[in-house]
């Protein structure tokens, strides 16, 4: 059973760097993969961005100069960094598992979420 | 980029069938991922790749898609269905719908 297991900083102020990181159980972090995506209070779903081993990093064009999505096969974790946050960036962020990369049909969807962090960012 | 489109919310009484709509250009050309998110909940799963359920959903949840739009099915709704829906495609990125909150009467 794979379990996605989140934590980081809940509260910041302006201008720090968010940092959360998403452990995985009963994968590894190869052959998917992996995404962020955040909530706003009371709106929809955001991606952040993805990673996988063999394809690299992609990001979500509004948040790429700011976003940087790592992986560690040793600790089967996956890290995300988004700096000079605002109030803007207080929102619900999940981790998430796509099914295995190699495979038949489309593979660009998350089968898996983690529990979110709330992040609130305020002086 | 590509945008995608939902009504924004749907009542329907039990037992009834709830239909959810996902609008985009070329949609119908496009493999359509739903997601079921509960208050206070991660999303869940429960439509991907337009038509298949993940084990553990129930089949009164189907996925459609035609040249119109995609469409989340769920036939004989019951109190526990009611949750906002997203759809998602994936358009050299992940792209979400606004989602659609599903109010059982």
């Amino acid at each position: 059973q794979v379990q996605l297991q989140q934590w980081g900083a809940g509260l910041l102020k302006p201008s720090d760097t968010l940092s959360l990181t998403c452990g995985v159980s009963g994968a590894s972090f190869s052959g998917y993969y992996w995404g962020w995506i955040r909530q706003p209070p009371g709106k929809g779903l955001e991606w952040i961005g993805s990673i996988s081993d063999s394809r690299g990093t992609n990001y979500n064009s509004s948040l790429e100069s700011r976003v940087t999505i790592s992986g560690d096969t040793s600790k089967n974790q996956v890290s995300l960094k988004l700096t000079l946050v605002t109030a803007a960036d207080t929102a619900v962020y999940y981790c998430a598992k796509s099914p295995p990369i190699a495979g038949a049909g489309p593979r660009r969807f998350f089968e898996q979420w983690g529990q979110g962090v709330r992040v609130i960012v305020s002086s | 980029s590509f945008v995608v489109t939902q009504p924004p919310s749907l009542s329907v009484a039990p037992g009834e069938t709830a239909r959810i709509t996902c609008e985009g250009d070329n949609i119908g050309d496009r493999s359509v991922h739903w997601y079921q998110q509960k208050p206070g909940q991660a999303p869940v799963l429960v439509i991907y790749r337009v038509t298949d359920r993940p084990s553990g959903i129930p089949a009164r949840f189907f996925g459609s898609n035609s040249g119109a739009g995609a469409t989340l099915t769920i036939a004989g709704v019951e109190a526990g269905d009611e949750a906002v829906y997203y759809c998602q495609v994936w358009w050299d990125h992940y792209v979400f719908g606004p989602g659609t909150e599903v109010t059982v009467l």
